[in-house]
């Protein structure tokens, strides 16, 4: 079946880093790939997506790209700010009529002064 | 514009007794439904969606259920709770057809003591 692979956590930054957390993806057909970001104590929000290989989501500074020969989809910025502190999941959409996304088990970044 | 709203936002209940959270959506006709569980360190874990009144389907056996009584109103329920049931709660929304986006609220946090 479907699965989503993405980097343990915590991962703790100071402002201005660079950002990249892995997600690799097992599906059939072509899927579609989403980040989302959940801020504290709040739901999910989409923050970008892919919908065919090569693609390339950005959002806010973030950037992932669709690359279906090593099945990634990492997602990456270039100077994180305090602001960025939340839990960042990958999902994929396998596109085979199925009615849910498949989400990886989150990745919690905190973003330190 | 679309808005989903889902309530009670915080619960503390004692084991046994019974669960109703209550989810609407604004702005949008026929949407699907989403009831999703986040437990600590396991990520998000799809309960029920709904494809339309009345339609409800099932993706993890338990002591909950759902329910669409009217088009953009989605209810969790238990009769009697268990200890494992607590956890991040959150309805979502995606349009019918190829996917795209879900839309998430806000989210309910249930504590069963």
């Amino acid at each position: 079946g479907d699965s989503v692979t993405q980097m343990e956590g915590p991962v703790t930054l100071s402002e201005e880093a660079f950002l990249t957390i892995n997600c690799t993806y097992t599906a059939t057909g072509y899927p579609s790939l989403f980040w989302y970001v959940q801020y504290p104590g709040e739901g999910l929000q989409l923050l970008l997506k892919a919908t065919k290989a090569d693609d390339k989501g950005s959002n806010k500074g973030f950037e992932a790209t669709y690359r279906k020969e090593t099945t990634s989809f990492h997602l990456e910025k270039g100077s994180v700010q305090v602001s960025d502190s939340a839990v960042y999941f990958c999902a994929l959409d396998s596109g085979a009529g199925s009615y849910q996304l498949t989400f990886g088990k989150g990745t919690k970044l905190s973003v330190i002064p | 514009s679309q808005t989903i709203h889902q309530w009670p936002a915080t619960l503390v209940q004692p084991v046994g007794s019974p669960l109703s959270l209550e989810c609407t959506v604004e702005g949008t006709s026929n949407p699907n439904l989403y009831w999703y569980r986040q437990a600590a360190g396991r990520g998000l874990q799809l309960l029920f969606y709904s494809v339309g009144i009345g339609q409800i389907s099932s993706e993890v056996p338990q002591n909950l259920s759902a329910s669409r009584p009217q088009d953009r109103q989605f209810i969790l329920s238990s009769k009697k709770l268990l200890l494992s049931d607590s956890g991040f709660y959150l309805c979502a929304w995606s349009v019918k057809g190829p996917w795209g986006e879900l839309f998430f609220g806000e989210g309910s946090r249930l504590t069963v003591l």
